[in-house]
This record gives C-alpha cells, sequence and structure tokens, in this order.
C-alpha cells in the first residue's frame, strides 16, 4: 500500500512569493491534515480537511490556506512568503469516522520550504 | 494548551528502560504518540482514548490517566532503533480531530 506522498521534496523560494505543497493521502483516507514543523517548536497543526471541506483551521494567518480535491488529495498555499515560514510541512491522512474515536495519522516525508 | 513532555532529552544505553510523559492542562480525549528518526517522518506508535481503550505498537506501552490529565509512554530494554524524537499529540472532547503537539522528547540509545 502505497503511503502519503507529498511534492515537492524542497522548494526555495523569496519573501513576498507563493508557494504551493501538494499531498496525496493513503487510498482510502479522506482526511487530510497539515502541520508546519520549525526547527524546535515541534508540529504547528495548520488545517484540517475532510471529504473536501475545510473542518479545522490552526492558528495561522490567513495567507496559509488549502483545498481538498474530489480525489481526496490536497494543495496548501502560502501566500506572501516571510523568511519565518522557512520550516519542514508535513502532510497526513487518516481514515474518519464520527463519535467513534481518532484514528492513526499516517505521514508523508515532507516538504522542506526555505524562504531566501 | 500545547501539552508539555517531559524529559526534554534523554540518553540511554542499550536495554536500560524509560519513561516520557505527556501532561495537559485541559481534560483529554484522546493521547497519540509518534516517533521520528532525523529527516524522516512521524511514524505512529500509540492512541489511547478516554475510557480506556488502547491500540499500538507491541513493544512498547502506554498509559492514560484521566484524573491527572496525563498519559506516559514506556519503552523497556531499549533498542537502538528507538532513537529518536517522541512526540505526544492530544485533543480534547468536542475538540474534534484536530491534534495539538508536544514539542518532543529526544531520546538517544547508545550500545
Amino acid at each position: 500500500e502505497a503511503g502519503v506522498t507529498q511534492s515537492p521534496t524542497h522548494l526555495i523560494k523569496t519573501r513576498g512569493q507563493q508557494a504551493t505543497l501538494r499531498c496525496s493521502p493513503i487510498s482510502g483516507h479522506t482526511s487530510v491534515y497539515w502541520y508546519q514543523q520549525a526547527l524546535g517548536l515541534g508540529l504547528q497543526f495548520l488545517l484540517w480537511y475532510d471529504e473536501g471541506e475545510e473542518r479545522n483551521r490552526g492558528n495561522f494567518p490567513p495567507r496559509f490556506s488549502g483545498r481538498q480535491f474530489p480525489n481526496y488529495s490536497s494543495e496548501l498555499n502560502v501566500n506572501a512568503l516571510e523568511l519565518e515560514d522557512s520550516a519542514l510541512y508535513l502532510c497526513a491522512s487518516s481514515l474518519y469516522y464520527q463519535g467513534r474515536g481518532n484514528q492513526p495519522q499516517h505521514f508523508g516525508d515532507g516538504t522542506r520550504l526555505s524562504i531566501l | 494548551q500545547q501539552p508539555v513532555q517531559s524529559p526534554q532529552a534523554v540518553i540511554l544505553r542499550e536495554g536500560e528502560d524509560a519513561v516520557i510523559n505527556c501532561s495537559s492542562s485541559k481534560a483529554l480525549y484522546s493521547v497519540h504518540w509518534y516517533r521520528q528518526k532525523h529527516g524522516e517522518a512521524p511514524v505512529f506508535l500509540m492512541i489511547l482514548l478516554k475510557g480506556g481503550e488502547q491500540k499500538g505498537h507491541e513493544k512498547i506501552s502506554a498509559s492514560f490517566n484521566e484524573k491527572k490529565q496525563q498519559s506516559s509512554l514506556y519503552l523497556t530494554a531499549s533498542q537502538l532503533s528507538y532513537s529518536g524524537t517522541y512526540f505526544c499529540g492530544i485533543n480534547w472532547p468536542g475538540g474534534s480531530e484536530k491534534l495539538v503537539f508536544g514539542k518532543g522528547t529526544k531520546l538517544t540509545v547508545n550500545p
């Protein structure tokens, strides 16, 4: 079974530019989560999508946005890039059964975004 | 609201035991444990749910103390492969599937 795949592996941008990161979940998983992992800060929750809808959002500015497509893949867009956006962006997917407790989240290898 | 993990780092010799704690300031619904090796994706280890149901990894165990709002991860007879950073992710009743992760505990197992 293929795992969560993310592209690109590395992305180099300059301040003010826009970045698009992509994620394909494990087959059968409808939920996709995005996390930012900056040095020393652990995993910071960004966004959660399920069945094409944004279900929850972390404490990030509106220039962080995304969407989920009908095939459950997802993209994360970051506009007006700032130096502090440099981080590893991780995508995870899971099954989702409302009211039946949490399911494990399976992570991709991430996209390393560097802002120059 | 970020859970507090302790210790921040621990160094073991192969075969020794370790305990990693994860504490919340709010009542917990579930606790997830993940391990991340340097340069790799976090890997799921275990979920503990309110009410006592436990899922997880065969060689690592964990407890969930609802009263103390705390979970502990137990690594016994550690192996070199246990090295990595361990994260707990928590959510609360009514908090949806969103997980809030601690800052991690770096575990190093030496020969």
